[in-house]
């Protein structure tokens, strides 16, 4: 199985600060994901890479910017954090090969004030 | 565009009874389907994945089937334990573009009673 790490596993922000929320995978997957979980809406996709050094936006990807500067590490970055940025934050990683299954880190739980 | 879509909101039963999840899904492609488990303050796992040459896959005595004719991947078990009590995603991979993510339903919380 997949392992992916995320630092800070919690962080609590102000409204307009920068954030940075970190991914590392050690399985030589080729392929990273940035999901939010909210209560009512379930994951979704904010940004994903096929490749270091480019990034994909997701589904909700307004507000928030992504960097991939090596295969191992993804990193989500929300320029002006705003109060609907609270949220509790996963990175995935997946082979790219079969069903694309994913494999999630442990999450980042954000709180903007 | 693609959509999920699961058995809402809170599902409770006694321990050793049977549970049962749909999952529905909207894709214009053959995708692929999924079932993940998180308990609590965990993070997402994979549980099942379909396969392509319709055989069912188990796991943790879980069960799945593929119905491409009515869209579902229904989550099933015979008997329940208190350990399932978690948050379960039906989630798909899109047919056109596997690699572009996957697609979640809002999820089902389970709650297994002694």
């Amino acid at each position: 199985e997949a392992a992916v790490t995320q630092s800070p596993r919690s962080k609590v922000a102000v409204t307009g600060g920068k954030v940075t929320l970190s991914c590392h995978q050690t399985n030589n997957h080729d392929y990273m994901y940035w999901y939010r979980q909210d209560t009512g809406h379930g994951l979704r996709l904010i940004h994903y890479s096929y490749v270091a050094d480019s990034t994909e936006k997701g589904d909700i990807p307004d507000g928030y910017k992504a960097s991939r500067p090596s295969q191992e590490n993804f990193s989500l970055i929300l320029e002006l954090a705003s109060l609907s940025q609270t949220a509790v934050y996963f990175c995935a990683s997946s082979s790219g090969t079969g069903a694309y299954e994913q494999y999630f880190g442990p999450g980042t739980r954000l709180t903007v004030l | 565009g693609d959509s999920v879509t699961q058995t809402e909101g809170l599902v409770t039963l006694t321990e050793g009874l049977p549970v049962m999840l749909n999952c529905t899904y909207q894709s214009t492609y053959s995708p692929f389907l999924f079932w993940y488990v998180q308990h609590l303050n965990e993070a997402p796992k994979l549980l099942l994945k379909s396969f392509t040459d319709n055989k069912r896959p188990e796991h943790q005595g879980f069960h799945a089937t593929l119905h491409k004719s009515s869209s579902s991947f229904h989550l099933q078990k015979s008997s329940a334990q208190l350990s399932d009590s978690a948050l379960y995603y039906c989630a798909l991979s899109d047919g056109s573009n596997y690699a572009q993510g996957l697609t979640f339903g809002l999820g089902t919380r389970v709650s297994v009673f002694p």
